[in-house]
């Protein structure tokens, strides 16, 4: 059975970082395709980005609102996924969910909570 | 960016009955050498993750009940629910895969009417 289980969500000023973390299991993750998709509170789905696999170049994409602040990476010696989150804004207030997939979005966790306040 | 969007907003039906969710997309999410639609469907039950339910537009994903069915072609698309039940409550979302930034419609919600 696919795990995904999100960890490292918290409260934190803006101009602040963050890093997420996203453990899998029940897949072979260093095979997987792996994106962060985030969900404003009360408010719809927004895909933050995705990392291919390390046989496709690892290569990361970023939707425009975060490139630059956010980084993708991934551990496949310890089937994690990552995501460091700087220059936080309040607008990155959301719940952020670690899903298998580059294009759509077959296993989703249970998602993190970030809260960008002063 | 495809801009994707649905209608309507929000949606209550009876159990038993029907539900018909619409989504366009602000271009052709066609990819013409596969002939395939490279648009999905999620369901989101409160306090949940979104579960993928169809993708190719009408492909049910493994476990999905046959009472969900996607259609459509080019920009316009549609998730039916043959008969509504109770657990169906939840909010719906189309995404399209075809380019890059995948994209969201803006969920529509379902109700019990």
């Amino acid at each position: 059975e696919v795990q995904l289980v999100e960890s490292g969500g918290d409260l934190v000023k803006p101009g602040g970082s963050l890093r997420l973390s996203c453990a899998a299991s029940g897949f072979t993750f260093s095979n997987a395709y792996m994106s962060w998709v985030r969900q404003a509170p009360g408010k719809g789905l927004e895909w933050v980005g995705r990392i291919k696999s390390k046989t496709d170049g690892e290569t990361t994409e970023y939707t425009a609102p975060v490139k630059g602040r956010f980084t993708i990476s991934r551990d496949d010696s310890k089937n994690t996924l990552n995501l460091q989150m700087n220059s936080l804004k309040i607008e990155d207030t959301a719940v952020y969910y670690c899903t298998t997939g580059g294009k759509l979005f077959d296993h989703w966790g249970q998602g993190t909570l970030v809260t960008v306040s002063s | 960016d495809i801009v994707m969007t649905q209608s309507p907003d929000s949606l209550a039906v009876s159990l038993g009955e029907r539900a018909t969710i619409n989504c366009k997309s602000s271009q052709s999410v066609l990819y013409s050498s596969n002939n395939k639609h490279y648009l999905a469907w999620y369901q989101q039950k409160p306090g949940q993750p979104p579960k993928l339910l169809i993708y190719w537009a009408s492909t049910r994903q493994s476990g999905v009940p046959d009472r969900f069915s996607g259609s459509g072609s080019g920009t316009d698309f549609t998730l039916t629910i043959s008969s509504l039940q109770a657990e169906d409550v939840a909010v719906y979302y189309c995404q399209q895969y075809y380019s890059s930034p995948r994209t969201f419609g803006q969920g529509t919600k379902l109700e019990i009417k």
